[in-house]
């Protein structure tokens, strides 16, 4: 399996403003995603980052909102923009290794909008 | 879009008693059903996936069984132990995971 990393691994931030989130990898992968986990709840899917492209984001999720990166097969980041309390959430990205669907977590951005 | 129930939302066991969570899902092209575990303040681990040409599949003291024509599939732990506490949540995928809402298991010593 990959050593996935995450920056930062938690944040305070100020209604309004921008947090951009960082997601490492040791290995090159293809497919990278990004959930957002809600305190108590479950795993939503963000978006597929795809490397060269624009990424293909879930129904309501949009780009002018959560705007990722994806420059090579090792990195990816996720912007939340514009934040409100409600944003306040676990941000993961997870990578899938062999192509064949299995998918692994970084270990999470616990984020806090005041 | 795919689906996903997932039973009981909390399930209290007696050490070294089994537990069982089962999961319905929607979408019949969906061929690939794992399941993670996650502890408070970590990420969720893969712990045993199974696919669709495939009706059980074991790992030590948990299973997994699919039920393709019912749209079903469940995880069983035997033998649980207090380290087996944790929230599990179950997902189906054709390309992209669908999680189920998570069940809390307590194991009680």
């Amino acid at each position: 399996s990959a050593v996935i990393s995450q920056k930062p691994s938690r944040d305070i931030c100020q209604r309004g403003t921008s947090l951009t989130i960082q997601c490492q990898v040791d290995s090159q992968v293809t497919m990278m995603f990004w959930y957002r986990q809600q305190p108590g709840q479950s795993l939503t899917l963000i978006a597929t980052a795809n490397q060269g492209s624009e990424a293909t984001y879930e129904s309501g999720f949009v780009i002018d909102k959560f705007p990722i990166s994806r420059p090579n097969l090792t990195f990816s980041t996720l912007t939340v923009s514009n934040m409100s309390p409600e944003d306040s959430s676990i941000y993961l990205c997870s990578v899938e290794i062999g192509g064949y669907n299995e998918q692994f977590f970084g270990p999470g951005t616990r984020l806090t909008v005041l | 879009g795919e689906n996903v129930e997932q039973h009981p939302s909390t399930l209290s066991v007696q050490e070294g008693d089994s537990a069982v969570i089962k999961c319905t899902y929607s979408d019949s092209a969906s061929n690939y059903f794992p399941w993670y575990k996650q502890e408070l303040g970590k990420r969720p681990q893969l712990i045993i996936d199974i696919r669709s040409n495939v009706g059980e599949k074991k790992d030590q003291r948990i299973a997994v069984t699919l039920n393709k024509t019912a749209k079903h599939f469940s995880l069983h732990i035997t033998e649980t132990q207090p380290e087996d506490s944790a929230v599990y949540f179950c997902a189906a995928s054709d390309y992209k995971l669908s999680f189920g809402a998570g069940t809390t298991v307590t194991v009680r010593a």
